[in-house]
């Protein structure tokens, strides 16, 4: 069965640095979307992406933040001048239609911000 | 805000018995979905059910849904250990391409 995979698995970054989290959705999906997790708590919003443009954004994802999809495969968030608050476990997830068909998630990358 | 919240925050059961956890919401739905995660690991789509749907069953999954209450439950019928897990209620409204989490539920099955 086709999956989300996301890469790194851990990445490891200091303060005020720039970091580059990718993820390969399905392939044949339309709708990708990224979620932030802090310590196994609550599953926060960050952004959805539809043809190639931003349709939703939480109030998170602020000038700090940016996704983009390079290449025909390939979804990223960027986060620039990272802080120590942006450590967690960052989700991608991918789906077919607009409404009603389910999320499907990569395993996420943790990030740790030093 | 239309995010679910659920309710227990925690359940920890005997192996054999039923599970129940509800969740809440605020706001119009297109649907609403339940999943699952093993600890740090990404979430797992169990079931949808759409706002004129009031009950839907898949395998020991059973989840209902009152759009006048804004509320849900899925209730998992004879646990087993491998469905220790965390829980999660999501919401998708009808204009947004936003799928709202909500804080979940830690169930702990005890052998």
């Amino acid at each position: 069965e086709p999956e989300v995979t996301q890469t790194p698995s851990h990445q490891v970054t200091q303060m005020g640095q720039e970091v580059i989290l990718r993820c390969v959705p399905i392939s044949n999906h339309l709708y990708f979307y990224w979620y932030r997790q802090i310590l196994g708590q609550k599953v926060e919003f960050l952004v959805s992406f539809y043809n190639n443009e931003i349709s939703e954004k939480s109030e998170i994802f602020d000038d700090q933040f940016s996704v983009e999809r390079p290449d025909g495969s390939n979804f990223t968030l960027k986060i620039r001048s990272t802080k120590l608050e942006d450590s967690a476990m960052y989700f991608c997830a991918s789906k077919g239609d607009r409404a009603g068909s389910p999320l499907h998630f990569g395993n996420g990358t943790r990030l740790t911000v030093t | 805000s239309q995010q679910g919240e659920e309710d227990p925050q925690a359940l920890s059961i005997q192996e054999g018995e039923n599970a129940t956890m509800n969740c809440s919401y605020k706001t119009s739905i297109n649907n609403l979905q339940w999943y699952r995660q093993n600890s740090g690991r990404g979430l797992v789509h169990l079931i949808l059910i759409r706002s004129n749907e009031r009950e839907k069953h898949s395998g020991r999954l059973r989840v209902t849904l009152d759009t006048s209450k804004k509320s849900s439950s899925l209730l998992i019928t004879a646990s087993r250990a491998a469905d220790t897990a965390s829980y999660f209620c999501a919401t998708e409204g009808n204009r947004d391409d936003k799928i709202i989490f909500g804080k979940g539920t830690r169930l702990h099955i005890l052998p």
